[in-house]
């Protein structure tokens, strides 16, 4: 198993670029979560998915968008980028709710300038 | 107000030396309280998931304790080596609410020959 796969690792974006940022898992975990990390910070909840076809907002939705149209795969939006949005993002797959351990992708870091 | 909150922020150990990194927590109810460890550029990766019933669980030489009743975990690292250079994240997983997570800032762990 690859586990949870990020693509792209590095990315940098003008002021008013969008963008999308991709997660594949291939453990055929139903949950799945994307994150961003500040530094200094604990990781904040962006989006998240409990099933294809199904998703919610985390406590940081604003300026992004989500899909889940396959149990694989769970793509992170960015319409217009701000500076705000320089980040490390990293998208997070679980096999069920409770005391399964969550698996996280390597990160994708984007600056915006 | 952050609900997770981690000690000390940073600390530099000797090579075989032990430590303790510290969790302090208002999450309640709660259900699981989590450790990860994360390596610079990389994911977290799951050290150790308790449930609020247990107080103890280890991972080869890393070992987690919780009390349930003054709201504290702590991370143990035994005979420490380099490679236990990280950040090490507490993490408290909500009761209700479709498995929030609450995620503190790290403990910053570096392990000197």
């Amino acid at each position: 198993n690859a586990g949870v796969t990020q693509t792209p690792k590095f990315r940098i974006l003008k002021i008013g670029q969008s963008m999308t940022l991709q997660c594949a898992q291939d453990m055929n975990h139903n949950y799945m979560y994307w994150y961003r990390q500040d530094p200094g910070m604990g990781l904040k909840l962006i989006y998240y998915s409990v099933g294809a076809g199904i998703t919610d907002k985390g406590e940081v939705p604003n300026g992004y968008n989500v899909s889940r149209s396959t149990t694989e795969d769970f793509p992170l939006r960015l319409e217009l980028a701000a500076p705000s949005q320089t980040s490390v993002y990293f998208c997070a797959s679980m096999y069920r709710g409770d005391n399964s351990p969550l698996h996280f992708g390597n990160g994708t870091r984007l600056t915006v300038t | 107000k952050n609900q997770v909150e981690q000690s000390p922020q940073s600390l530099i150990i000797l090579e075989g030396k032990n430590c303790t990194l510290q969790c302090n927590y208002t999450v309640s109810p709660f259900s699981n309280l989590r450790w990860y460890k994360q390596d610079t550029g990389r994911g977290p990766v799951s050290l150790t998931i308790m449930t609020f019933s247990e107080n103890t669980k280890s991972n080869g030489r890393y070992t987690a304790t919780l009390d349930a009743d003054t709201k504290q975990s702590s991370l143990h690292i035994t005979a420490s080596q380099l490679s236990d250079s990280a950040s090490y994240i507490c993490v408290v997983s909500f009761r209700y609410g479709n498995n929030r997570l609450a995620f503190g800032k790290g403990n910053q762990v570096v392990v000197i020959p």
